[in-house]
């Protein structure tokens, strides 16, 4: 099956400064690859997705990058404000005929935004 | 609409009495998910239901937990006996597949489980 592995597990940045979050996937025939932000005490939520036709994806402050070559992507926060702080998930499923739509999360980084 | 519903928010149990958790699902969505939360394991999916049924239940840690879905608005996962070792939060997630495409998939609130 799918496995997802998810870096750093902890990270921790000053306000403003820019963070990385990297996740690899081991089955080549994923093809959806949402991303998850779930605050203290709070439900997952997804705050950006990408599919493997594209490489590259943008929503304000967060971007998804995508290599399918080798299998990995990450997601990337820039001018990080406190708010930020949560773990954040990845994941990775496959759609589309025969998929099976079963998504397979990393073990989620701990994004800690000091003021 | 009011997004997945989960019941109850909080149960604290006695070790070998039964649980049963409660979800209902978007109204419309076609897939549900029951999922377990805890900080040693990370997020995991225990069981996935396709239009009512039950298209993978790998995840279910062992033959006391068990998961139903009667009909499209509502499921429920039951552990019996539970242990120590079942607490958790547990999510219920819900979402559609649209022209072979799986959309957003939406979290409910959760149960946070103690067993005692």
């Amino acid at each position: 099956g799918e496995n997802v592995e998810q870096h750093p597990s902890t990270l921790s940045v000053q306000e403003g400064d820019s963070a990385v979050i990297k996740c690899t996937y081991s089955d080549s025939a994923s093809n959806y690859f949402p991303w998850y932000k779930q605050e203290l005490g709070k439900r997952p939520q997804l705050i950006i997705d990408i599919r493997s036709n594209v490489g590259e994806k943008k929503d304000q402050r967060i971007a998804v990058t995508l290599n399918k070559t080798a299998k990995h992507f990450s997601l990337h926060i820039t001018e990080t404000q406190p708010e930020d702080s949560a773990v954040y998930f990845c994941a990775a499923s496959k759609e589309g005929s025969g998929g099976s739509y079963i998504p397979t999360f990393g073990r989620g980084t701990s994004l800690i935004v000091h003021p | 609409d009011a997004g997945v519903i989960q019941s109850p928010r909080h149960e604290v149990t006695e070790m070998g009495q039964e649980v049963t958790l409660r979800c209902k699902p978007i109204s419309g969505h076609d897939y549900l998910f029951w999922y377990r939360q805890t900080m040693m394991r990370g997020l995991e999916l225990l069981i996935y239901f396709n239009n009512n049924v039950p298209i993978d239940d790998s995840g279910m840690p062992e033959d006391r937990f068990s998961a139903k879905m009667p009909n499209a608005s509502f499921s429920t996962l039951k552990i019996q006996p539970s242990e120590p070792r079942d607490s958790a939060v547990y999510f219920c997630a819900s979402s559609l597949v649209y022209s072979g495409y799986l959309e957003t998939q939406y979290f409910g609130p959760g149960t946070r489980l103690l067993v005692l």
